[in-house]
């Protein structure tokens, strides 16, 4: 079965140091992963993906992910965290099982607070 | 700018009443997703439908059903709302997903049931 993992609930991080939130997965096939934040109230932002190619994916604000497929983790990265950054962030990946719909499995979610 | 509009941000609701929650996409996406939030429990899927009038059960159906009459509009009915219903909802939509698409959110409806 595919599943994700955000072994963290929360992660600190004082503001201008860099910043790991880490994701691993578990497919049948080739993962597509991808993350997303989400401000208080709001609905998920989309932040960058991982379909093919290099395994460094940069995306916005400033955010950069690495795919490793032999520890089949995908951890979400930035060299210098700012106090905006703080919200909530889910890690995904696309449902290898699921030949039409692309229905994505989301993981529990980590909650970034980044301190002044 | 693509958008998926939620009719409502917060709505509060009597057990018991029939609930209508309402999803818009202007993309022209095939695909819509309807998903419950809870802290601790991340992103539940409760209903998904890859076309017009079709829709499957995700991970949580229970006490929920969904309309899909346009590939614009998906709509998910709360057929008698319960306490245990209280959530945030959010929808989703994507394009194929042969070609690696993720998915557009909207802004979430808040819902209380009292």
């Amino acid at each position: 079965a595919q599943s994700v993992a955000q072994p963290e609930d929360q992660v600190n991080v004082a503001e201008g140091n860099p910043l790991t939130v880490k994701c691993t997965y578990s497919v049948s096939g080739n993962p597509y992963l991808f993350w997303y934040v989400q401000y208080p109230n709001r609905g998920l932002q989309f932040l960058l993906k991982y379909i093919t190619g290099d395994n460094l994916v940069k995306g916005s604000y400033g955010f950069e992910a690495e795919f490793n497929k032999s520890q089949t983790s995908f951890h979400l990265k930035k060299p210098s965290a700012l106090v905006s950054d703080s919200a909530l962030y889910f890690c995904a990946v696309r449902d290898g099982g699921s030949s039409n719909t692309g229905k994505l499995i989301f993981g529990q979610g980590t909650t970034l607070q980044v301190k002044p | 700018d693509v958008k998926v509009t939620q009719s409502s941000r917060y709505l509060v609701k009597r057990t018991g009443e029939k609930v209508f929650l309402e999803c818009v996409q202007d993309m022209d996406h095939e695909n819509m997703f309807w998903y419950r939030q809870d802290p601790g429990l991340g992103l539940r899927l409760i209903y998904f439908s890859y076309d017009v009038k079709m829709k499957e059960k995700g991970d949580i159906p229970e006490g929920y059903s969904v309309s899909r009459e346009k590939k614009e509009r998906f709509s998910l009915i709360l057929e008698s709302a319960s306490t245990n219903q209280t959530s945030m909802y959010l929808c989703a939509s994507s394009l194929n997903p042969s070609g690696g698409y993720g998915y557009t959110f909207g802004s979430g409806t808040r819902l209380t049931v009292v």
